[in-house]
């Protein structure tokens, strides 16, 4: 069980480039969600899921666009990569039922836009 | 959701308990409280939560007041490994789409030798 998984771990890209983050999860969870944190910051959360075809966004989602094809994968992309996108990026996934369920996070992946 | 406040940090000596407050003076009658931490940048864990009744488990302890205004977490015996920034996060509880996390800039507990 390896729980949540984001690729790549580190990443650079230049201004005008494009990319995806990627975050995979083996809990049939139907909730997923992406936030980001910058320097000594609290999350913020960029988009969320409630299950396959279904998006929403969260607090900031200007410059990013998320799909959910799948139950396991939500990947979350930068359409044209700003240096104001330089963050730490984190997926989190729950399950939506049983009561209150706690929230489980990947490791993170540290994106630096030059 | 409810506002919270939490001190910015903390220093407790390993071995003893560290007590991390929390205001959340705007509390709802549905709100609940839980705890995450992040150590060293690393994804947030989740530690407990309650309502209004004192909670633990095996990696701490919640106390909240009777008027639900403020909680207090408890690590009992901290160690070096707790470091971490603790999260104080209140939100109606459940499972329903608009039950999202909000985090804060939390408290940065050091614990020293």
């Amino acid at each position: 069980n390896a729980g949540v998984t984001q690729t790549p771990k580190f990443q650079v890209l230049k201004t005008g480039q494009s990319m995806t983050l990627q975050c995979a999860q083996d809990m049939n969870h139907e909730y997923m969600s992406w936030y980001r944190q910058d320097p000594g910051m609290g999350l913020r959360l960029i988009h969320y899921s409630v299950g396959a075809g279904i998006t929403d966004q969260g607090e900031v989602p200007n410059g990013y666009n998320v799909s959910r094809s799948t139950t396991e994968d939500f990947p979350l992309r930068l359409l044209s990569a700003a240096p104001s996108q330089t963050s730490v990026y984190f997926c989190a996934s729950r399950t939506l039922t049983g009561g209150y369920t706690e929230a489980f996070f990947g490791q993170g992946t540290r994106l630096t836009v030059v | 959701d409810a506002k919270t406040t939490q001190p910015p940090s903390m220093d407790c000596a390993e071995g003893r308990a560290a007590n991390l407050p929390c205001n959340h003076s705007t509390i709802s009658g549905n709100e609940y409280v839980y705890w995450y931490r992040q150590i060293h940048s690393q994804g947030p864990q989740y530690i407990i939560h309650g309502l209004k009744n004192n909670e633990t488990n095996e990696m701490a302890s919640l106390i909240i007041t009777e008027d639900r205004k403020s909680s207090t977490l408890i690590l009992p015996h901290a160690t070096l490994r707790d470091t971490a920034v603790y999260y104080c996060i209140v939100r109606v509880a459940g499972t329903g789409t608009a039950s999202k996390l909000t985090f804060g800039t939390g408290t940065r507990l050091q614990v020293t030798l």
